[in-house]
């Protein structure tokens, strides 16, 4: 299968700061990158969803200018917690496209945690 | 209602045991069906996907009616290693719809 990377998995910040997540396609070049949440004992959610150098596109309730998500290569996304609050704190996963494929790869999640 | 319903469990089972998970979808114009595997803390990986004709693969078999939006995984002979969470995952066209999953603990 793809080789998929996130860093950092893990995170632990103070309130009100900036986290951001890099997520990179190792061996694919990923068209379409989808980051999705996890929060505990819940399914995963997605949150947006970027095209290679193009604006990302957010599900209801996701606020893009909070989780900004940079999609500047066709090997790396970017998605930046600002101003962190504990109610972010969750799992967030990333999943590069290219839609060639039926299996749908992903990071191995990047756990944050907001004090 | 949510888009991919499954049973949360946990389902506890000794060894060997037979086990059956079930799953709807609410979405009928959903394209294609997986069944992705979740062990704590880590990321989904994916079990298998799921055909209307039913597909197994070793211990596993998985069926999908589409006239009822009912997608199921059978697992025989359970093994310790089979205990993990089980995601029921729908592709509507876009991207994955994923179900709360299923946690399956199997007990020597």
């Amino acid at each position: 299968g793809a080789v998929v990377s996130q860093h950092p998995s893990w995170v632990i910040c103070k309130s009100g700061t900036s986290v951001k997540i890099e997520c990179r396609s190792l061996d694919f070049q990923a068209t379409t990158m989808f980051w999705y949440r996890q929060f505990p004992k819940q399914s995963l959610m997605l949150m947006a969803t970027s095209n290679e150098g193009s604006k990302a596109t957010y599900e209801q309730g996701v606020e893009k200018d909070k989780f900004l998500i940079n999609h500047a290569s066709l090997t790396l996304s970017t998605l930046t917690v600002t101003s962190a609050h504990p109610e972010d704190s969750s799992f967030y996963i990333c999943s590069p496209s290219t839609f060639e494929d039926n299996e749908q790869f992903f990071g191995p999640g990047t756990r944050l945690t907001v004090l | 209602r949510k888009e991919v319903e499954q049973d949360p469990g946990p389902f506890n089972v000794p060894e060997g045991a037979t086990v059956a998970f079930n799953c709807t979808y609410s979405n009928s114009a959903s394209q294609s069906f997986f069944w992705y595997r979740q062990d704590c803390r880590k990321e989904p990986k994916l079990l298998m996907s799921v055909y209307s004709s039913g597909n197994e693969d070793g211990r596993f078999t998985a069926q999908l009616n589409r006239a009822s939006q009912y997608i199921s995984l059978l697992i025989r002979d359970s093994k310790l290693s089979d205990s993990a969470t089980y995601l029921c995952v729908v592709n509507p066209g876009y991207a994955l719809n994923f179900g709360k999953g299923t946690s399956l603990l199997v007990t020597p």
